[in-house]
């Protein structure tokens, strides 16, 4: 069975510090995958996406890596401002025919001010 | 480019009714996708779509549920005779459908269900 699990649930953590997510997944035979952000009774919004091929993407201050082999990915967020408090989601794109993605159950991420 | 759009953005319905949730894709993307986020829970697919045929309903509950993708409009996500467990957040999303690059998918804001 296909199942993507993000540890921890909730973090908190003072404003200005380096903190990692983390996102594990059952099966390495993955297409992609992909960091959203949610906002409390928001849609979702896309952050990276980390092709099979590919190790890391970054973007400002986030970084995300994937290794397959062990069937994780972490995403960095560098020097945490109190606008990232959000819930961070891990999807995975399995191949196939189907594009559809696979979730985690996120990280509830608040950043004290 | 306006993004994935839903209406309603919240609806209400009383059990026994029914639900239809819209979604209008992103100009040039042919490909819909509908997840069901109950409380407390992560997103789960439901039903994956393009023009006129449903390719993947693998998410779908077998009673009630049903979507479409007509030529001409709305994908539509109906609930027939909602009960209590229905109420969830259903959100859409949609990809231009490009075959041997990244397919990424774009999240609308969602249609919150209460069913009462």
């Amino acid at each position: 069975k296909q199942e993507v699990t993000q540890i921890p649930a909730a973090l908190s953590v003072p404003e200005g510090e380096n903190l990692v997510l983390n996102c594990s997944f059952t099966d390495s035979a993955i297409y992609n995958l992909q960091w959203f952000r949610q906002d409390p009774g928001k849609g979702l919004t896309s952050l990276l996406l980390i092709q099979s091929s590919q190790r890391e993407q970054t973007s400002g201050r986030l970084n995300a890596s994937l290794d397959k082999s062990s069937g994780r990915s972490t995403l960095y967020i560098a020097a945490s401002q109190p606008g990232d408090s959000a819930t961070y989601l891990c999807a995975v794109r399995y191949g196939g025919a189907t594009n559809k993605l696979i979730f985690g159950t996120g990280t509830l991420l608040a950043v004290q001010p | 480019n306006a993004g994935v759009m839903q209406n309603p953005r919240h609806l209400v319905r009383r059990r026994g009714q029914e639900a239809r949730l819209r979604c209008s894709p992103m100009k040039g993307h042919s490909h819909v996708y509908w997840y069901r986020q109950l409380p407390e829970e992560g997103l789960k697919f439901m039903v994956y779509l393009q023009k006129e045929n449903i390719i993947d309903e693998s998410g779908m509950p077998k009673e009630r549920f049903s979507a479409e993708f007509p030529k001409e409009g709305p994908s539509i996500l109906r609930i027939q005779q909602v009960v209590r467990g229905d109420s969830a957040a259903y959100f859409c999303a949609s990809s231009p459908g490009l075959a041997g690059v990244t397919d990424t998918q774009y999240f609308g804001p969602g249609t919150r269900l209460t069913v009462l």
